[in-house]
């Protein structure tokens, strides 16, 4: 069945550095891809998405790219806040309504 | 607009009492869905409802009822809660199939002890 598998946290960064973290997914067809944030205490929300191969989704300094000869869809960041500091989550919805979400990443940002 | 709210916000239970998580939403949306969340595992999917009258199990439905009488409310009852039932418990809506992203609501700690 369908499936994301994303890097494992935590990620600690210092405040400015480079983010990238790995989402790779297993899916027939051609499913959409999400990335959605979860501050402390909250529910998760929506960063960005792609729908289609070679799409690239971006939101408030971030960006992924849907890449269907690799199958992934990795978040980056060129410049991370410490207010960035949330747990991240890859998700895919190959058709119909299941969404499948990948394990979260925490990332903690330090000043 | 209230978008998704739930009820209540943190709750603790004994082992064997059984309560209903309130999950209701204003936007119209005819697919709703429950999930819980624990360390390390991401969301897990628990009953979905793809309108009023429809529901359906997800990956972890044992111990769990749903209905979805209305477009609105669609509430998650525990029969006998279980130590292994304690998590976040998300709501969550989508206006559609494919490419439209999900709305949650705030989220319900429960603990039972």
């Amino acid at each position: 069945g369908d499936s994301v598998t994303q890097m494992e946290g935590p990620v600690t960064l210092s405040e400015e550095a480079f983010l990238t973290i790995n989402c790779t997914y297993t899916a027939t067809g051609y499913p959409s891809l999400f990335w959605y944030v979860q501050y402390p205490g909250e529910g998760l929300q929506l960063l960005l998405k792609a729908t289609k191969a070679d799409d690239k989704g971006s939101n408030k300094g971030f960006e992924a790219t849907y890449r269907k000869e690799t199958t992934s869809f990795h978040l980056e960041k060129g410049s991370v806040q410490v207010s960035d500091s949330a747990v991240y989550f890859c998700a895919l919805r190959g058709g119909g309504f299941k969404t499948i979400f990948g394990a979260g990443t925490r990332l903690f940002v330090k000043a | 607009n209230a978008g998704v709210t739930q009820t209540p916000k943190f709750q603790v239970l004994k082992t064997g009492q059984s309560m209903t998580l309130q999950c209701a939403q204003d936007m119209n949306h005819e697919y709703m869905s429950w999930y819980r969340q624990d360390p390390g595992m991401g969301l897990r999917l628990i009953h979905y409802s793809v309108g009023a009258g429809i529901t359906d199990q997800g990956e972890v439905p044992n111990g769990y009822n749903v209905s979805r009488s209305t477009t609105e409310d669609f509430p998650l009852r525990l029969l006998s809660a279980a130590p292994s039932q304690t998590s976040v418990y998300f709501c969550a809506t989508l206006p559609g199939e494919g490419v439209y992203e999900q709305y949650f609501g705030p989220g319900t700690r429960l603990t039972v002890t």
